[in-house]
Protein backbone atom coordinates (compact mmCIF):
# COMPACT_ATOMS: atom_id res chain seq x y z
CA UNK A 1 0.00 0.00 0.00
CA UNK A 2 1.37 3.22 -1.17
CA UNK A 3 2.18 5.80 2.21
CA UNK A 4 3.45 8.96 2.89
CA UNK A 5 4.63 10.71 5.54
CA UNK A 6 5.29 14.31 6.22
CA UNK A 7 7.68 16.10 8.89
CA UNK A 8 6.98 18.62 10.43
CA UNK A 9 3.70 18.51 11.77
CA UNK A 10 3.77 21.78 12.01
CA UNK A 11 6.40 24.64 11.68
CA UNK A 12 6.68 27.76 13.09
CA UNK A 13 9.21 30.61 11.50
CA UNK A 14 10.39 34.21 11.68
CA UNK A 15 9.53 36.22 8.41
CA UNK A 16 13.06 35.53 6.23
CA UNK A 17 13.93 32.47 7.89
CA UNK A 18 14.38 29.47 5.51
CA UNK A 19 14.16 25.77 6.15
CA UNK A 20 13.00 22.76 4.45
CA UNK A 21 9.67 20.41 4.37
CA UNK A 22 9.49 16.56 4.65
CA UNK A 23 7.65 14.09 2.54
CA UNK A 24 8.87 10.34 2.68
CA UNK A 25 6.84 7.95 0.40
CA UNK A 26 6.73 4.36 -0.40
CA UNK A 27 5.20 3.60 -3.56
CA UNK A 28 5.22 0.91 -5.70
CA UNK A 29 6.42 2.64 -9.30
CA UNK A 30 6.56 5.86 -8.89
CA UNK A 31 4.78 8.29 -11.71
CA UNK A 32 5.06 11.56 -9.64
CA UNK A 33 5.32 13.46 -6.48
CA UNK A 34 3.26 16.30 -5.86
CA UNK A 35 3.35 19.06 -4.23
CA UNK A 36 0.13 21.34 -2.89
CA UNK A 37 -0.63 24.12 -0.56
CA UNK A 38 -4.21 24.33 1.01
CA UNK A 39 -5.32 27.74 2.91
CA UNK A 40 -8.29 27.19 5.54
CA UNK A 41 -11.83 26.83 3.91
CA UNK A 42 -10.09 25.78 0.73
CA UNK A 43 -9.22 22.84 -1.45
CA UNK A 44 -5.67 22.65 -2.29
CA UNK A 45 -3.53 24.44 -5.07
CA UNK A 46 -0.92 22.59 -7.12
CA UNK A 47 2.45 23.80 -6.66
CA UNK A 48 4.97 21.14 -8.27
CA UNK A 49 4.77 17.48 -10.08
CA UNK A 50 8.33 15.65 -9.80
CA UNK A 51 9.00 12.96 -11.58
CA UNK A 52 12.50 11.04 -11.10
CA UNK A 53 15.02 11.27 -8.43
CA UNK A 54 17.13 14.22 -9.03
CA UNK A 55 14.21 16.33 -10.65
CA UNK A 56 14.35 19.81 -8.74
CA UNK A 57 11.55 22.44 -9.42
CA UNK A 58 11.27 26.25 -8.27
CA UNK A 59 8.93 28.55 -8.33
CA UNK A 60 8.63 32.18 -6.38
CA UNK A 61 10.23 31.54 -2.91
CA UNK A 62 9.73 27.74 -3.03
CA UNK A 63 12.00 24.82 -4.44
CA UNK A 64 11.06 21.00 -4.95
CA UNK A 65 13.83 18.17 -4.79
CA UNK A 66 13.13 14.51 -5.16
CA UNK A 67 15.07 11.19 -4.04
CA UNK A 68 14.02 7.58 -4.21
CA UNK A 69 12.39 7.59 -1.01
CA UNK A 70 11.84 11.65 -0.50
CA UNK A 71 10.48 14.82 -1.35
CA UNK A 72 11.78 18.19 0.00
CA UNK A 73 9.91 21.64 -0.14
CA UNK A 74 12.30 24.28 0.59
CA UNK A 75 11.15 27.72 1.68
CA UNK A 76 13.79 30.62 1.63
CA UNK A 77 13.08 33.92 3.01
CA UNK A 78 9.15 32.80 3.75
CA UNK A 79 6.47 35.81 4.45
CA UNK A 80 3.38 35.59 6.24
CA UNK A 81 1.60 34.79 3.32
CA UNK A 82 3.38 31.86 2.42
CA UNK A 83 1.65 30.55 5.65
CA UNK A 84 -0.88 27.54 5.07
CA UNK A 85 -0.62 23.10 5.10
CA UNK A 86 1.27 22.07 2.21
CA UNK A 87 0.23 18.72 0.97
CA UNK A 88 2.64 15.84 -0.44
CA UNK A 89 1.08 13.39 -2.75
CA UNK A 90 2.36 10.44 -4.97
CA UNK A 91 0.40 8.94 -7.59
CA UNK A 92 1.21 4.91 -8.29
CA UNK A 93 2.31 3.64 -11.93
CA UNK A 94 -1.11 2.09 -13.49
CA UNK A 95 -2.07 -1.56 -13.11
CA UNK A 96 -4.37 -2.39 -11.61
CA UNK A 97 -3.63 0.53 -8.64
CA UNK A 98 -6.00 3.10 -7.95
CA UNK A 99 -5.57 5.95 -10.38
CA UNK A 100 -5.59 8.84 -7.30
CA UNK A 101 -3.18 10.24 -5.56
CA UNK A 102 -2.11 9.14 -1.98
CA UNK A 103 -1.63 12.32 0.30
CA UNK A 104 0.16 12.92 3.61
CA UNK A 105 -1.29 14.86 6.51
CA UNK A 106 0.45 17.87 5.67
CA UNK A 107 3.02 20.71 7.18
CA UNK A 108 1.21 23.36 8.79
CA UNK A 109 3.01 26.06 8.27
CA UNK A 110 2.58 29.37 10.43
CA UNK A 111 5.37 32.54 9.30
CA UNK A 112 5.19 35.27 11.87
CA UNK A 113 5.83 38.81 10.73
CA UNK B 1 -13.31 29.93 -17.05
CA UNK B 2 -13.83 30.53 -13.55
CA UNK B 3 -12.26 26.92 -12.44
CA UNK B 4 -13.93 23.92 -10.60
CA UNK B 5 -17.00 24.80 -8.84
CA UNK B 6 -18.70 22.62 -5.96
CA UNK B 7 -22.35 23.03 -4.76
CA UNK B 8 -23.36 23.88 -1.64
CA UNK B 9 -20.22 24.92 0.22
CA UNK B 10 -21.77 23.52 3.39
CA UNK B 11 -24.30 21.35 4.01
CA UNK B 12 -25.85 20.02 7.57
CA UNK B 13 -27.96 17.21 7.72
CA UNK B 14 -29.65 14.60 9.89
CA UNK B 15 -28.25 10.97 10.53
CA UNK B 16 -30.10 8.68 7.72
CA UNK B 17 -31.05 11.47 5.73
CA UNK B 18 -29.55 11.45 1.86
CA UNK B 19 -27.18 14.07 0.21
CA UNK B 20 -26.06 15.41 -3.00
CA UNK B 21 -23.24 17.35 -3.75
CA UNK B 22 -22.33 19.13 -7.46
CA UNK B 23 -18.84 19.40 -8.81
CA UNK B 24 -18.94 21.17 -12.34
CA UNK B 25 -15.05 21.00 -13.65
CA UNK B 26 -13.31 23.48 -15.91
CA UNK B 27 -14.75 22.81 -19.26
CA UNK B 28 -12.24 21.31 -21.08
CA UNK B 29 -11.01 18.93 -18.69
CA UNK B 30 -11.79 15.15 -19.38
CA UNK B 31 -10.70 13.87 -15.75
CA UNK B 32 -12.83 14.32 -12.70
CA UNK B 33 -12.18 13.04 -9.34
CA UNK B 34 -13.95 13.19 -5.65
CA UNK B 35 -11.69 13.46 -3.05
CA UNK B 36 -12.91 13.62 1.12
CA UNK B 37 -10.84 15.17 3.49
CA UNK B 38 -11.38 14.94 7.27
CA UNK B 39 -9.71 17.51 10.22
CA UNK B 40 -5.73 17.27 9.98
CA UNK B 41 -5.99 14.64 7.22
CA UNK B 42 -4.68 14.76 3.62
CA UNK B 43 -7.12 13.66 1.17
CA UNK B 44 -8.47 10.66 0.28
CA UNK B 45 -9.15 9.23 -3.02
CA UNK B 46 -12.83 7.83 -3.30
CA UNK B 47 -13.42 7.88 -7.58
CA UNK B 48 -12.47 9.52 -10.63
CA UNK B 49 -14.17 9.77 -13.98
CA UNK B 50 -12.60 9.42 -17.65
CA UNK B 51 -15.42 11.72 -19.57
CA UNK B 52 -18.42 10.05 -18.36
CA UNK B 53 -17.04 6.53 -17.45
CA UNK B 54 -16.00 5.79 -14.10
CA UNK B 55 -12.71 4.52 -14.02
CA UNK B 56 -12.11 3.65 -10.50
CA UNK B 57 -13.53 2.89 -6.85
CA UNK B 58 -11.78 3.10 -3.86
CA UNK B 59 -12.33 0.37 -1.09
CA UNK B 60 -13.81 3.75 1.23
CA UNK B 61 -16.54 4.17 -1.49
CA UNK B 62 -18.99 2.21 0.51
CA UNK B 63 -22.77 1.06 -1.34
CA UNK B 64 -23.82 4.14 0.54
CA UNK B 65 -22.12 6.67 -1.98
CA UNK B 66 -22.47 6.88 -5.48
CA UNK B 67 -20.91 9.02 -8.54
CA UNK B 68 -22.16 9.94 -11.76
CA UNK B 69 -20.88 12.34 -14.39
CA UNK B 70 -23.89 12.05 -17.29
CA UNK B 71 -22.41 13.05 -20.93
CA UNK B 72 -18.80 14.12 -19.26
CA UNK B 73 -19.81 17.49 -17.80
CA UNK B 74 -20.99 17.68 -14.11
CA UNK B 75 -20.72 15.07 -11.98
CA UNK B 76 -22.89 14.46 -8.72
CA UNK B 77 -21.87 12.70 -5.61
CA UNK B 78 -24.57 11.29 -3.75
CA UNK B 79 -24.58 9.68 -0.05
CA UNK B 80 -27.22 7.79 1.01
CA UNK B 81 -28.64 7.00 4.75
CA UNK B 82 -26.07 9.77 6.29
CA UNK B 83 -23.90 8.44 9.35
CA UNK B 84 -21.78 10.50 11.62
CA UNK B 85 -18.67 9.29 10.26
CA UNK B 86 -19.33 10.60 6.92
CA UNK B 87 -18.95 14.26 8.34
CA UNK B 88 -16.16 15.58 5.93
CA UNK B 89 -15.35 18.20 3.31
CA UNK B 90 -15.41 16.34 -0.43
CA UNK B 91 -13.48 17.64 -2.94
CA UNK B 92 -13.50 17.75 -6.85
CA UNK B 93 -10.80 18.40 -9.01
CA UNK B 94 -10.58 17.68 -12.29
CA UNK B 95 -7.13 17.66 -15.09
CA UNK B 96 -6.45 17.49 -18.54
CA UNK B 97 -3.81 15.27 -19.11
CA UNK B 98 -4.23 11.45 -20.17
CA UNK B 99 -1.76 10.39 -16.98
CA UNK B 100 -2.86 12.63 -14.28
CA UNK B 101 0.28 14.35 -14.32
CA UNK B 102 -0.69 18.10 -15.08
CA UNK B 103 -1.88 19.01 -11.46
CA UNK B 104 -5.27 18.35 -10.62
CA UNK B 105 -7.49 21.78 -9.88
CA UNK B 106 -9.19 21.21 -7.00
CA UNK B 107 -12.31 22.92 -5.95
CA UNK B 108 -12.89 24.77 -2.49
CA UNK B 109 -15.14 21.37 -1.54
CA UNK B 110 -18.22 21.30 0.00
CA UNK B 111 -18.18 20.45 4.24
CA UNK B 112 -20.80 17.96 5.26
CA UNK B 113 -21.95 18.00 8.53
CA UNK B 114 -24.17 15.22 9.97
CA UNK B 115 -25.95 15.28 12.70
Amino acid sequence: EDQVTQSPEALRLQEGESSSLNCSYTVSGLRGLFWYRQDPGKGPEFLFTLYSAGEEKEKERLKATLTKKESFLHITAPKPEDSATYLCAVLRESGGGADGLTFGKGTHLIIQP
Amino acid sequence: DTGVSQDPRHKITKRGQNVTFRCDPISEHNRLYWYRQTLGQGPEFLTYFQNEAQLEKSRLLSDRFSAERPKGSFSTLEIQRTEQGDSAMYLCASSLGSRGLDGYTFGSGTRLTVV
